[in-house]
């Protein structure tokens, strides 16, 4: 059974690096990993997407192991606004596809 | 770039009636939409896929015949819930993709949040 798991919430301070991780031990072998961020009410906000190795744009870094079968977003130096709940979207293969959803984690910056 | 956006942000229905959700992509053609459901405290849900010009695919345990999906253009999908119960208030977010591949980087539309009384 397809399965994408995050820890359900993460603490922080400002100015701290923040590594969320999220498994997903049955990734197809085409797909990609993609990061949101989304916060209350709203739709995702596009993080960062990798398929394997390290990927890094102005906000993120995304490391994805040789098996892929986990992946982990790093935000270097949260600040308050970084509140929110991240999360991970993995593919599984199949007739369709099937796109899932990590279960999300819940960052909280403090000050 | 890479724009969606949803109408209405907000809606509240009686029972039994008939509401329709619009997500456009404002800035790229999207030959593939995505429509989600999310409860509260809960992860994004995917109902159906739409392609533009064929039938949607919805997954199992969505009702086509209560979610209704049409993709007429490039730019255009609508989601109608038909007959909207209690049990189907929830928060509504489309996505939308340049190219056929699931693989390609969804954009979300802001989220539509139906609530029946």
């Amino acid at each position: 059974l397809a399965k994408t798991t995050q820890p359900i919430s993460m603490d922080s301070y400002e100015g701290q690096e923040v590594n969320i991780t999220c498994s997903h031990n049955n990734i197809a072998t085409n797909d990609y990993i993609t990061w949101y961020q989304q916060f209350p009410s709203q739709g995702p906000r596009f993080i960062i997407q990798g398929y394997k190795t390290k990927v890094t744009n102005e906000v993120a870094s995304l490391f994805i192991p040789a098996d892929r079968k986990s992946s982990t977003l790093s935000l270097p130096r949260v600040s308050l606004s970084d509140t929110a709940v991240y999360y991970c979207l993995v593919g599984y293969g199949g007739a369709t596809n099937k796109l899932i959803f990590g279960t999300g984690t819940l960052l909280a910056v403090q000050p | 770039g890479a724009v969606v956006s949803q109408h209405p942000s907000r809606v509240i229905c009686k029972s039994g009636t008939s509401v329709k959700i619009e997500c456009r992509s404002l800035d790229f053609q999207a030959t593939t939409m995505f429509w989600y459901r999310q409860f509260p405290k809960q992860s994004l849900m995917l109902m159906a896929t739409s392609n533009e010009g064929s039938k949607a695919t919805y997954e199992q345990g969505v009702e086509k015949d209560k979610f209704l999906i049409n993709h007429a253009s490039l730019t255009l999908s609508t989601l109608t819930v038909t007959s909207a119960h209690p049990e189907d208030s929830s928060f509504y977010i489309c996505s939308a993709v340049e190219g056929q591949g699931v693989t390609d980087t969804q954009y979300f539309g802001p989220g539509t949040r139906l609530t029946v009384l």
